[in-house]
C-alpha cells in the first residue's frame, strides 16, 4: 500500500537538545527519502535527501538515517536554535511519479 | 536562478465558482507536481506533469483538474468549488526524467479559501 508514518505529530525540545522524527514507509521499492521543513506561511523545502544507497547523511546539524530492512528512515537535528521550529514533513516517492508525505511533525524549540 | 512561482498567493471565491492557479516551474524543470495542503488531511498529491502529459493523478474529484504548457508552465483547475477545497495549494518541481528520485522544489503555495 501507500503510505508513509510519520512520528511524532508533535515535539517540543529545549534550546541545545537534539530532535528526532522518524517516519516508516511500505513500498520496499522505494530508494528516495527527502525531508522538508515547512515554515508559517511558506512552501516546503528540502533541507536533506537519503538514496537507498547510503544509510546515514549528514549535514552540519542535521542527518538522516535509512534503515532499508526496517523501512524506516529519520531526520536527526542537534543542538537545535529557535529557527528550527517549524513542521517537518518526510516523503517518498512511489512508482508512477507521484510522491507521499507523513503527516508532518510540528517541532517547537524552547529559548 | 529563480525558484517556483506560483500566482496568485491568495483568492477567495464563492462556493459553485470556478478557480484557476499557476504555477512556474525553476528553468529547465520539466516536471511539476500539485499538491492540496489541509490541517486534517496534510499533503495530498493532486497530479504530475512532465512535458505536458500527465503522469499521474490522485484521489480527487474529477472537478480538479490540470494542464502543462511546452514551456514547462502548469494550471491547475477546480470548478464547482465546495467549502471543503479551502486549502493550501502547492506546486513542486523537479528536472525528474525516468524515476521520480529527484529533488523537489517547491512555490511559497496559493491560498484559497470558499466562502
Amino acid at each position: 500500500g501507500e503510505n508513509v508514518e510519520q512520528h511524532p505529530s508533535t515535539l517540543s525540545v529545549q534550546e541545545g537538545d537534539s530532535a528526532v522524527i522518524k517516519c516508516t514507509y511500505s513500498d520496499s521499492a522505494s530508494n528516495y527519502f527527502p525531508w522538508y521543513k515547512q515554515e508559517l506561511g511558506k512552501g516546503p523545502q528540502l533541507i536533506i535527501d537519503i538514496r537507498s544507497n547510503v544509510g546515514e547523511k549528514k549535514d552540519q546539524r542535521i542527518a538522516v538515517t535509512l534503515n532499508k530492512t526496517a523501512k524506516h528512515f529519520s531526520l536527526h537535528i542537534t543542538e537545535t536554535q529557535p529557527e528550527d521550529s517549524a513542521v517537518y514533513f518526510c516523503a517518498t516517492p512511489l512508482r508512477g511519479f507521484k510522491t507521499i508525505f507523513g503527516a508532518g511533525t510540528r517541532l517547537f524549540v524552547k529559548a | 536562478k529563480a525558484g517556483v512561482t506560483q500566482t496568485p498567493r491568495y483568492l477567495i471565491k464563492t462556493r459553485g465558482q470556478q478557480v484557476t492557479l499557476s504555477c512556474s516551474p525553476i528553468s529547465g524543470h520539466r516536471s511539476v507536481s500539485w499538491y492540496q495542503q489541509t490541517p486534517g488531511q496534510g499533503l495530498q498529491f493532486l497530479f504530475e506533469y512532465f512535458s505536458e502529459t500527465q503522469r499521474n493523478k490522485g484521489n480527487f474529484p474529477g472537478r480538479f483538474s490540470g494542464r502543462q504548457f511546452s514551456n514547462s508552465r502548469s494550471e491547475m483547475n477546480v470548478s464547482t468549488l465546495e467549502l471543503g477545497d479551502s486549502a493550501l495549494y502547492l506546486c513542486a518541481s523537479s528536472s525528474n526524467r525516468g524515476g521520480a528520485e529527484t529533488e523537489a522544489f517547491f512555490g511559497q503555495g496559493t491560498r484559497l479559501t470558499v466562502v
